[in-house]
């Protein structure tokens, strides 16, 4: 298995501007997480989805970010607009069932200017 | 609410020396417990967890962990270290006893340094 796949792996962008992270998860995992990582707050969980339906968003820090899972291969983390405080890795990582590990993906580094 | 304490910001070891990663937890139910290691641009890397059964959880790379529930920890060893297992390793925890599968809540991570 390839593993958790996300796209782009780098992403610079001007404040303003709209931007799309993807993620595909490993075939048969029915949870995905998305994370993010700065220096300052380490690793937060933003949102999860249980077989393609969100479940816990409380973690998305603000209406400029939306996710969503339109299929079990397939997931996307917008943010519109983006602002400089935005930079960070984006992890997206992915379980199957209640107990097993969560397997993360490369993540995607956010600069925005 | 669940936490993650990880007291070291830096262990630094000398190769073939014991190394040890602190990590203590909080928790309202029962803890499942992980080890990630994440090195310079890459994402996390899974290195062992503890479920239930046996306190000392043997993981990749010659890594173990022991449980200790009276204590809340669940420290990181490893009885030789190399150069290579120089990285950044964060403990994480989650609670399923409400019902519902959590994310992980990640401890702020200790850089692990091995001196040659």
């Amino acid at each position: 298995d390839a593993g958790v796949i996300q796209s782009p792996r780098h992403e610079v962008t001007e404040m303003g501007q709209e931007v799309t992270l993807r993620c595909k998860p490993i075939s048969g995992h029915d949870y995905l997480f998305w994370y993010r990582q700065t220096m300052m707050r380490g690793l937060e969980l933003l949102i999860y989805f249980n077989n393609n339906v969100p479940i816990d968003d409380s973690g998305m820090p603000e209406d400029r970010f939306s996710a969503k899972m339109p299929n079990a291969s397939f997931s996307t983390l917008k943010i519109q607009p983006s602002e400089p405080r935005d930079s960070a890795v984006y992890f997206c990582a992915t379980q199957q069932g209640r107990v097993d590990t969560q397997y993360f993906g490369p993540g995607t580094r956010l600069t925005v200017l | 609410a669940q936490s993650v304490a990880q007291p070291e910001d830096q262990v630094n070891v000398a190769e073939g020396n014991p190394l040890t990663v602190k990590c203590t937890y909080s928790v309202s139910g029962n803890p499942y417990l992980f080890w990630y290691v994440q090195y310079p641009n890459r994402g996390l890397q899974f290195l062992l967890k503890y479920i239930t059964g046996d306190n000392l959880v043997k993981g990749s790379y010659g890594f173990e962990a022991e449980f200790n529930k009276s204590q809340t920890s669940f420290h990181l060893k490893k009885p030789s270290a190399l150069v290579s297992d120089s990285a950044l390793y964060f403990c994480a925890v989650r609670d399923i006893s409400g019902g519902g599968a959590d994310g992980l809540t990640f401890g702020k991570g200790t850089h692990l340094i091995i001196q040659p």
